[in-house]
């Protein structure tokens, strides 16, 4: 079964510091979307991409984050700088239709020191 | 906007018990409801859905209810399994907004 590839499955970094995580969607699927998950909550929605372009990014803190999807494939989710309130599960998934649809990967664990 | 409150976890129970996961929402229109899993060291998974009022949605031995007249959305399994010890999610959609929502998961821990 085809699945949704992310890496590192963990980061420790210290603040002020630059990271990237990496996800990799299953073939053919066009929508993507970065999640947070803070521990103890439910995933927030970062970014959600249709193929290269950017749907929404409303809860994306833009002074640090920024996501790219630049062919439509894979896609990249930085921060820069890490703050300690950063530290979180930071999990992609991937979609051929609806949010219901979608597959997600098994998260990047994010430690911030 | 839409919001989902779950019970708090975590729900300890031993093997063959039966199961209740409470889940309330606000959300205007016509949301569809949805429950999600999330094993150790895993992504989440959909579990089942519902997208109507009065609608239940099942998978592996789990059900669901979509409740209007109470907005709720209570998960039910009649016999646990160790195996079934994971996090769970509930989540809320607005067909037009066209994004989830989810709840704060409730651990279940289940024991032989």
């Amino acid at each position: 079964e085809a699945e949704v590839a992310q890496s590192p499955r963990y980061k420790i970094t210290e603040k002020s510091q630059a990271v990237a995580f990496w996800c990799d969607p299953i073939s053919g699927h066009a929508t993507l979307y970065w999640y947070r998950q803070i521990l103890g909550q439910g995933p927030e929605l970062l970014v959600q991409f249709q193929d290269e372009s950017v749907v929404d990014d409303s809860q994306l803190p833009k002074d640090r984050f920024s996501a790219e999807r630049l062919k439509g494939v894979d896609s990249t989710l930085k921060i820069q700088p890490a703050e300690l309130g950063d530290s979180a599960m930071y999990l992609c998934a991937t979609a051929t239709g609806g949010p219901e649809t979608q597959y997600f990967g098994p998260g990047t664990r994010l430690l911030v020191l | 906007g839409n919001s989902v409150t779950q019970m708090e976890g975590p729900v300890t129970l031993s093997e063959e018990a039966f199961l209740t996961i409470n889940c309330t929402y606000t959300a205007t229109g016509y949301p569809s409801l949805f429950w999600y899993v999330q094993y150790p060291g895993e992504g989440l998974q959909l579990l089942l859905k519902a997208t109507k009022a009065d609608d239940k949605g099942s998978n592996k031995g789990f059900e669901a209810t979509y409740r209007k007249e109470t907005t709720s959305f209570h998960l039910e399994k009649g016999s646990v399994q160790v195996s079934d010890s994971a996090v769970y999610f509930c989540a809320v959609m607005n067909t037009g907004f066209q994004k989830l929502v989810f709840g704060t998961g409730t651990r279940l821990l289940v024991s032989p």
